[in-house]
């Protein structure tokens, strides 16, 4: 069974830089399985944050940003912001109709 | 403007069944495909079960083939979910998502706020 990892937990300083990733149980992470990555606060909705591994959906700020780094998906997030502080959730298509979440990563800005 | 909204979760004991519907408003429900997303209480997101925008092909997470099945009526403009054989470790937020389609397939770009399924005797 195929599991995405994403490490549990980040801080960052208010304006500081913080990277997420978003790697494969087996294997590299390409653009072929279009990550994308959300937002969520505590009793909300998912917000839609990148898709397609670098591309921001509309009205996000462009403090945010996808990539690909060595065999993982990557989030990262320029100039953090109080407001920043969330879970964050990558998603990957697997092929053959099959999506899987990692397991989210909790910021903390302080 | 574009919306998406559950109903139909509650308690309900286990080994039962339960329908969730989604209903859809603001856009051509028919152009989209569309997913179940679910979050036990204090976990992550994991995803459930996608149907393409026609219906022609249902994809499901291991965890529930076999138990939940996905549909949709375009003449409604409603997406469901029932879910038999219900168990302890299927009770979690159940959110429905649009898929974005396009340029910008395989992601979930529009979110409903969800309902609470809660599987206990």
């Amino acid at each position: 069974q195929t599991v995405v990892t994403q490490e549990p937990s980040f801080s960052v300083s208010p304006g500081g830089t913080v990277t997420f990733t978003c790697g494969l149980s087996s294997g590299s992470v390409s653009t072929s399985y279009y990550p994308s990555w959300y937002q969520q606060t505590p009793g909300q909705a998912p917000r839609t944050l990148i898709y397609r591994t670098n591309i921001r959906s509309s009205g996000v700020p462009d403090r945010f940003s996808g990539s690909i780094l060595g065999n993982k998906a990557a989030l990262t997030i320029t100039g953090a912001q109080a407001d920043d502080e969330s879970d964050y959730y990558c998603v990957l298509y697997l092929g053959s109709g099959m999506w899987v979440f990692g397991g989210g990563t909790k910021l903390s800005v302080l | 403007q574009v919306q998406l909204v559950e109903s139909g979760g509650g308690v309900v004991q286990p080994g039962r069944s339960l329908r969730l519907s989604c209903a859809a408003s603001g856009f051509t429900f028919s152009a989209y495909g569309m997913h179940w997303v679910r979050q036990a209480p204090g976990k992550g997101l994991e995803w459930v079960a996608v149907i393409w925008y026609d219906g022609s092909n249902q994809y499901y997470a291991d965890s529930v083939k076999g138990r939940f099945t996905i549909s949709r009526d375009s003449s409604k403009n409603t997406l469901y979910l029932q879910m038999n054989s219900l168990r302890g470790e299927d009770t979690a937020v159940y959110h429905c998502a649009r898929d974005c389609g396009g340029d910008c397939s395989y992601a979930l770009d529009i979110w409903g706020q969800g309902t609470m399924v809660t599987v206990s005797s």
